[in-house]
């Protein structure tokens, strides 16, 4: 079946280091985006990806930072820039824009620094 | 700057009733996604609305659009358990999705 991946599903880090989530996806979407959600809130926009080694800020991108070297791949790296990083992170693709399909999500990363 | 705001953003209900969630947005858009949130799960996408006008029925939900008054409308019908989650409205931006913070549904038996 078709879907986003992530994992891992909990991560526990330092305050100080840098941690990388994995995001995969074999639905053959152009898109992927990575957001943020804090408990009692919204989606907030961290970086996105139309196209292949091509991406964009979203906006919450400072201390985080992205690559897409392939197109079933966007891993997000929280940097120990980042001044609060403990949130639940929800990686999603989607197909052409111009389509308007909805977001598909994967099950999403917790993270805990402390 | 493109604003969503739901309301309520708390609701408890009892089984058996109707109610309504708003989303309002601030600048003219005519896409916008409903989708549905179980605690510590990820989001499933619940309805999308392209049109003004438009409207689509699941089971006991049903989302409307009115783009002129820049407002959609979640209505639950004869509530029952398994609806309670958080549901979110997103709107369409320029191909961005801002999102609503989320109103987190009760229903009581």
């Amino acid at each position: 079946d078709g879907g986003i991946t992530q994992s891992p599903k909990y991560l526990f880090r330092k305050e100080g280091q840098n941690v990388t989530l994995s995001c995969e996806q074999n639905l053959n979407h152009d898109a992927m985006y990575w957001y943020r959600q804090d408990p009692g809130q919204g989606l907030r926009l961290i970086y996105y990806s139309q196209i292949v080694n091509d991406f964009q800020k979203g906006d919450i991108a400072e201390g985080y930072s992205v690559s897409r070297e392939k197109k079933e791949s966007f891993p997000l790296t929280v940097t120990s820039a980042q001044k609060n990083p403990t949130a639940f992170y929800l990686c999603a693709s989607s197909g052409h824009r111009g389509n308007w399909s909805p977001l598909h999500f994967g099950n999403g990363t917790r993270l805990t620094v402390t | 700057e493109l604003k969503v705001e739901q309301n309520p953003l708390f609701l408890s209900m009892q089984e058996g009733k109707n109610y309504t969630i708003y989303c309002n947005y601030s600048t003219t858009s005519d896409r916008l996604y409903w989708y549905r949130q179980d605690p510590g799960k990820s989001l499933e996408s619940l309805f999308v609305l392209l049109s003004n006008g438009a409207v689509k029925q699941e089971g006991r939900l049903m989302a409307s659009l009115d783009t002129k008054a820049r407002l959609s409308t979640l209505h639950i019908t004869a509530a029952v358990h398994d609806l309670s989650a958080t549901y979110f409205c997103a709107v369409d931006s320029n191909y961005q999705l801002i999102w609503g913070a989320g109103t987190k549904l009760i229903i009581k038996p």
